[in-house]
């Protein structure tokens, strides 16, 4: 069965800084998905990021950037020029390419990130 | 595109009660899944369709629970018999069948039980 930790419940960052989340997973498989999804306070989780496993490229979205680590199976999420409104709970989920019905998220505790003046 | 609805936003009943919750997914996603988030937890997979079949279903998904997905497009989630356990954010996601197969998420119906 497939794994995901995050071992920082909880980070803080001052606004305009950088800030780096973390996250380690556990899987056999050579293929597969990894995201971050961002969910804000009384609000719908949405995707911030997502990485393929047979791209070694990291994946880049506008402030959004991740260090992907597929042997050591790690996964940490970036987050440069930080703004109040990147505030939320951060968490890394695992999908499993979509071979048959393989279809679920598997996500971590989450991270919880202030942001602070 | 109005994304994902669930309603209702937030359930309240008393142990042994019945509830139903309803997700209306984005009107041309096939897939829709449920998931289940308890406090300081990250969300955990309970069962998805595929149009209207029920395709995968978790081992946390007791006798207690059943899911419907009618004609393919809304679903229920019917918890009887309630137990003070079953407390939780329950998450509703769509997605298009694809490559990246990008899952939308509802904003969670909240039930708390008593």
């Amino acid at each position: 069965a497939q794994t995901v930790t995050q071992s920082q419940p909880e980070m803080s960052v001052q606004e305009a800084e950088t800030v780096t989340l973390s996250c380690t997973y556990d899987t056999s498989e050579s293929d597969y998905y990894l995201f971050w999804y961002k969910q804000p306070p009384s609000r719908q989780m949405i995707l911030v990021i997502r990485q393929e496993a047979y791209k070694q490229q990291n994946a880049t979205e506008n402030r959004f950037s991740v260090n992907f680590q597929k042997a050591a199976k790690s996964f940490s999420l970036k987050i440069s020029d930080s703004q109040l409104g990147d505030a939320a709970m951060y968490f890394c989920a695992y999908r499993r390419v979509n071979t048959g019905t393989a279809s679920k998220l598997t996500f971590g505790t989450g991270t919880r990130l202030q942001v602070t003046l | 595109d109005t994304g994902v609805s669930q309603d209702p936003r937030h359930k309240i009943t008393k142990r042994g009660q019945n509830v139903t919750f309803r997700c209306d997914p984005i009107s041309e996603h096939n897939r829709l899944y449920w998931y289940r988030q308890t406090l300081g937890q990250g969300p955990e997979f309970l069962t998805y369709f595929q149009n209207e079949a029920q395709l995968e279903k978790s081992r946390l998904l007791s006798d207690r629970f059943s899911a419907e997905r009618p004609k393919g497009s809304f679903s229920t989630l019917e918890i009887q018999r309630t137990e003070q356990g079953d407390s939780a954010m329950y998450l509703c996601a769509s997605s298009l069948l694809g490559s990246y197969n990008e899952q939308f998420f509802g904003p969670g119906t909240r039930l708390t039980v008593l």
